[in-house]
């Protein structure tokens, strides 16, 4: 299993640009969500997916969105970029509440580290 | 509601003696505790898991972690550093049976190994 893969590593956006963070994993989870990463602040949620077909928003949802068009792949779009999103972000995975037995071991990426200029 | 405190932002030890780091937390529900490590440019692997069973919970690399529901702390600890061992540490709660979303991590603690 290649467990949960992020691309890219690395990227750098102008203000105002728009890109798209790829995450896929092969585990079959049915929870992926993404993450974002700042010095002091641990990690703060940013949208989630229950399965397929169906997300919801975290925390910090404001400037983003997610689809959920398969199990495998939650793709995270950035629609215009800004300086405050320049930050590490992090996609993670795992069983659902019911498989999991009420809890959530989550299953990360590597990462991926976006600067905005 | 829901909060997790990790009360040291760095802890440095020297290498051979034991390592203590704590986390706080507070839960309207019954929770369940995770600590998870992240070693530089990398993601976060999963440490240990607490899930209302045995409140003794031992994880990888040597690590283990006591859950005390009167003093509603979950603090990591290990016998013996190794250089290995430097890295970051986050503590994390969630209520068993509800929302991912209600995840919450702790802000990490920063551990670092001496010679």
């Amino acid at each position: 299993n290649a467990g949960v893969t992020q691309t890219p590593k690395f990227q750098v956006l102008k203000t105002g640009q728009s890109m798209t963070l790829q995450c896929a994993q092969d585990m079959n989870h049915e929870y992926m969500s993404w993450y974002r990463q700042d010095p002091g602040m641990g990690l703060r949620l940013i949208h989630y997916s229950v399965g397929a077909g169906i997300t919801d928003q975290g925390e910090v949802p404001n400037g983003y969105n997610v689809s959920r068009s398969t199990t495998e792949d939650f793709p995270l779009r950035l629609l215009s970029a800004a300086p405050s999103q320049t930050s590490v972000y992090f996609c993670a995975s795992s069983y659902g509440n019911r498989a999991a037995k009420g809890y959530y071991e989550q299953y990360f990426g590597p990462g991926t580290r976006l600067t905005v200029t | 509601a829901q909060s997790v405190t990790q009360l040291d932002s760095h802890v440095s030890v020297s290498e051979g003696t034991p390592v203590l780091l704590r986390c706080n937390y507070s839960s309207s529900y019954s929770p369940s505790l995770f600590w998870y490590v992240q070693h530089p440019n990398k993601g976060l692997q999963l440490l240990l898991k607490y899930t209302s069973a045995a409140t003794l919970v031992k994880g990888i690399n040597g690590f283990e972690a006591e859950f005390k529901k009167s003093e509603t702390s979950f603090h990591l600890t290990k016998p013996s550093a190794h250089m290995s061992d430097a890295a970051e540490y986050f503590c994390v709660v969630s209520p068993t049976y509800s929302s991912a979303s209600k995840i919450i991590f702790g802000s990490g603690t920063r551990l670092s190994i001496r010679p």
